[in-house]
């Protein structure tokens, strides 16, 4: 069975563009989490999301949104990107999003700002 | 502000000696530890999760979780040079969040 999906695998923008990052979770979990990951910190929460509503959301601005569609795939968007937005940015996937469940990962997209 | 803490290392080892990785998190509410190893490169890869108090074994693996300190750590037995890695320690608060600390890395030595 495929594992978390994510794409695209590395990217590269300008400070001020905006990016959409995508995600799939593994085949019957219907809770998505995404994280971001400086160089050399351990993964920041982001957004979880559950049958397409938000549960939780990090310390983010505004600029950082997502969704989640009826095939319970995501969305991460960032508007008005800066050089701090350079990252590895995680989708992890869980069964149902409740405490106990582990959260598996998928490889990042590797964002670079210029 | 919920915090987790782990040594950043690095962990120096001999081949086949124990491991020990410690962790420290603030949450008293805290139901729920992972631990997960990241390679150079590469996405943090799930390894053990324990929710009660005591020792979980998993094949080299053991986590011991001590709530009432607040502390859980991974002990990694026969430690092999594949074992080198950073290992980072997750906190799950009751929705399903995780925090997690910097990571320990750990160098296994031939």
């Amino acid at each position: 069975d495929a594992g978390v999906t994510q794409s695209p695998t590395h990217l590269i923008k300008t400070r001020g563009q905006q990016v959409t990052l995508r995600c799939s979770p593994i085949s019957g979990h219907k809770s998505v989490s995404w994280y971001q990951q400086v160089l050399g910190q351990g993964p920041q929460f982001i957004f979880q999301y559950y049958e397409k509503e938000e549960r939780g959301r990090g310390n983010f601005p505004d600029r950082f949104s997502a969704r989640q569609f009826p095939n319970y795939s995501s969305e991460l968007n960032v508007n008005a990107l800066l050089l701090g937005d350079s990252a590895l940015y995680l989708c992890a996937s869980s069964l149902e999003g409740t405490s106990n469940q582990p959260q598996h990962f998928g490889d990042g997209t590797r964002l670079s700002i210029l | 502000q919920k915090e987790v803490e782990q040594n950043s290392g690095p962990l120096s080892v001999p081949e086949g000696a124990i491991a020990s990785l410690n962790c420290t998190y603030s949450d008293r509410g805290s139901q729920s530890f992972f631990w997960y190893r990241q390679y150079s490169g590469k996405s943090p890869e799930l390894i053990m999760f324990i929710y009660s108090n005591g020792d979980k074994e998993d094949g080299r693996f053991t986590a011991q979780l001590n709530k009432a300190s607040q502390y859980v750590s991974l002990l990694i037995r026969d430690s092999q040079p594949s074992d080198s890695a950073t290992y980072l320690c997750a906190v799950e608060d009751a929705g399903n969040m995780l925090t997690f600390g910097g990571g320990t890395r750990l160098m296994v030595k031939p």
